[in-house]
């Protein structure tokens, strides 16, 4: 099974401000990578996929890249609508897997 | 718009079984893959189970393999997860999920409570 390791856990940071969240894969994965952004008592919400494309209707501050083993989620103005727990997920192979979850919080 | 209406979860004793369904609407159901993810309480998301467009493909994380079955019937746009020798670790929200790869679309989910 392919292992992704999110990270960091938690994140605090001002509105404003450039965030960088980080998914690392046990396995190459090519670029069959997304993310999802959870807010509490809700579904998750798909916002990018293939690694770096941008799903319809998700705001441009919300970026991906990334091939092979490591990716990155940014968002590059933080707002206060961003917080929420961020996921990534594989689907190069089953079993699907996903991070642990990256908690963003707004200071 | 993509609509996914999960129910059938609840409460049951340890060992138990149980069969959730998911409706699907505002898209072509037949010609899509669906999923099963769940969450435990206050935990990440962890993938169940996947059933190909036609039925003919499902997939199961090793968690569930043997117990869980994925189904689903064109003819109604339904999905369902049956679910069997439950034990407390399955206790979680179960969400229906549409997409063969990214996971696009997610209902509100279920929640199955296996307890004594």
């Amino acid at each position: 099974d392919i292992q992704m390791t999110q990270f960091p856990s938690t994140l605090s940071a001002s509105v404003g401000d450039r965030v960088t969240i980080t998914c690392r894969a046990s396995l190459s994965i090519e670029s069959w990578l997304a993310w999802y952004q959870q807010k509490p008592g809700k579904a998750p919400n798909l916002l990018i996929y293939k690694a770096s494309n941008l799903e319809s209707g998700v705001p441009s501050r919300f970026s991906g890249t990334g091939s092979g083993t490591e990716f990155t989620l940014t968002i590059s103005s933080l707002q206060p609508d961003d917080s929420a727990t961020y996921y990534c997920q594989q689907y190069n192979s089953y079993p699907r897997t996903f991070g642990q979850g990256t908690r963003v919080e707004i200071k | 718009e993509v609509h996914l209406l999960e129910s059938g979860g609840g409460l049951v004793e340890p060992g138990g079984s149980l069969r959730l369904s998911c409706e699907a609407s505002g898209f072509t159901f037949s010609s899509s893959a669906m999923n099963w993810v769940r969450q435990a309480p206050g935990k990440g998301l962890e993938w169940v189970s996947t059933i190909s467009a036609s039925g003919g493909a499902t997939f199961y994380a090793d968690s569930v393999r043997g117990r869980f079955s994925i189904g689903r019937d064109n003819s109604k746009n339904a999905v369902s997860l049956h679910m069997y020798s439950l034990g407390e670790d399955d206790t979680a929200l179960y969400y229906c999920v549409h997409g063969w790869n990214a996971l696009d679309s997610w209902g509100q989910g279920t929640l199955v409570t296996v307890s004594s």
